[in-house]
């Protein structure tokens, strides 16, 4: 089973244009994350939907920042307009929690922005 | 502030030598897990403890949950170059959202051969 699907791998862009990154989570989980990481802050949440819901945002940094999740295969993160300060690794995370207290995270290999 | 304090941050050890790394906090976590990440990849899942004191063995690797549910240790005996990666720990606040993991700052662990 392919594993959470994350693009892009790379992106590079200018101050001011708008970014959209995508997510395919692992079919049949139930939870999505999105996270952020830096040198600076390390790894920190910045949504998470369960069921397409989203649960909660109060990560989002923001009103640049959305998320969305029409369906169950699918998340977007987009930021608009980009700032360098923007500049980090992008993960989505997907889960399979409903019912339990705990379980495993699974990963993508993660979209890195760079804003010039 | 981090509301897990992960130590140290960074470490640079020579192979075969053993090594402890800490994950402290003022919180109380119904879970704790242990994550590794490579450059390039995201995290993956090692060990999740979830009752004070426990204690978990993944090969040369060994886990523990403090008491009080506050703090945890990852021990790895013998390291070798393939243990070289970020370790995360990551925790679910008794009193939080049950779905939602707070990230340690993270230690960067080097392996030399």
């Amino acid at each position: 089973d392919a594993g959470v699907i994350q693009s892009p791998r790379h992106e590079v862009t200018e101050m001011g244009q708008e970014v959209t990154l995508r997510c395919k989570p692992i079919s049949g989980h139930d939870y999505l994350f999105w996270y952020r990481q830096t040198m600076m802050r390390g790894l920190e949440l910045l949504i998470y939907f369960n069921n397409n819901v989203p649960i909660d945002d109060s990560g989002m940094p923001e009103d640049r920042f959305s998320a969305k999740m029409p369906n169950a295969s699918f998340s977007t993160l987009k930021i608009q307009p980009s700032e360098p300060r923007d500049s980090a690794v992008y993960f989505c995370a997907s889960s399979f929690l409903s019912g339990r207290l705990t379980g495993e995270l699974f990963f993508g290999e993660g979209s890195r922005l760079t804003v010039l | 502030t981090q509301l897990l304090e992960q130590s140290p941050q960074f470490l640079s050890i020579q192979e075969g030598e053993n090594l402890t790394v800490y994950c402290n906090s003022s919180s109380v976590f119904s879970s704790l897990q242990w994550y590794r990440q490579e450059p390039g990849e995201g995290p993956v899942l090692l060990v999740t403890v979830v009752t004070g004191g426990e204690v978990k063995k993944l090969k040369r690797l060994t886990f523990q949950f403090g008491d009080a549910r506050k703090d945890s240790s990852l021990h790895i005996t013998a390291a070798q170059p393939g243990d070289t990666g970020l370790y995360l720990c990551a925790g679910r606040i008794s009193s939080g959202s049950a779905r939602q993991l707070t990230f340690g700052s993270g230690t960067q662990l080097t392996v030399l051969p």
